[in-house]
């Protein structure tokens, strides 16, 4: 049973333009959010967070919003470049203490020159 | 500052020869996850340790699956007898616990059982 799910496989958008990732949860004890990025042939690299106690958070071009009743997440990227072109995962950890998280399947984002 | 360092980076065996991937985390970090990572099941975590114990070996798939983590900077996992389905890139992460969730990932070891 997935508790984190990324519905889209795939995303193409236009240099400049923005990308919004999108994720769900199933689980409503998880209380922390984390968004990392994966280049072929290396690991993925953490990209931002969220707790779930906000409902927004923004570093530079990256923001995440969190609908803690819808339990649906996004990363918007804005403005995309090439170079964010990888393949992105949501992740999610259980609140109590446990340092486990779940992962999303990964979509991967095509930013076109 | 080094990142977490996996070793080999590939690893080609066949069925029923012992598999052991490698592991050092980022000095100072006090927490070692071991995630296998294949198209059905993507990203899964295997186990983890905090402080050398293993905390949650609930991932593990079977006993012919072990890891150790004898010291802080030091960690195997190991595969016997191999099959081809355990066939899957493996990587490892560290964190500094509690202080903070960010999971920091090595390159990884693509494994491939014939």
């Amino acid at each position: 049973d997935q508790q984190v799910k990324q519905n889209s496989p795939s995303l193409s958008v236009q240099e400049g333009r923005i990308s919004i990732l999108n994720c769900d949860y199933t689980n409503s004890m998880f209380d922390y959010f984390l968004w990392y990025k994966k280049y072929p042939a290396e690991g993925p690299t953490f990209l931002i967070s969220i707790s779930s106690i906000k409902d927004k958070n923004e570093d530079g071009r990256f923001t995440v919003f969190l609908n803690k009743s819808a339990k649906h997440l996004s990363l918007h990227i804005v403005p995309s470049q090439p170079g964010d072109s990888a393949v992105y995962f949501c992740a999610a950890r259980t609140q109590g203490g446990s340092e486990k998280l779940v992962f999303g399947k990964g979509m991967k984002l095509t930013v076109n020159p | 500052d080094a990142g977490v360092i996996q070793s080999p980076r590939h690893e080609v065996t066949e069925m029923g020869q012992e598999v052991t991937l490698r592991c050092k985390p980022i000095s100072g970090h006090n927490s070692l996850f071991w995630y296998r990572q294949t198209m059905m099941r993507g990203l899964e975590l295997l186990i983890y340790f905090n402080n050398n114990v293993p905390i949650d070996d609930s991932g593990m798939p079977e006993d012919r699956f072990s890891a150790k983590m004898p010291n802080a900077s030091f960690s195997t996992l190991k595969i016997q007898p191999s099959e081809p389905r355990d066939s899957a890139v493996y990587f490892c992460a560290s964190s500094r616990g509690t202080v903070s969730y960010e999971q920091y990932f090595g390159p990884g070891t693509r494994l491939t059982v014939t």
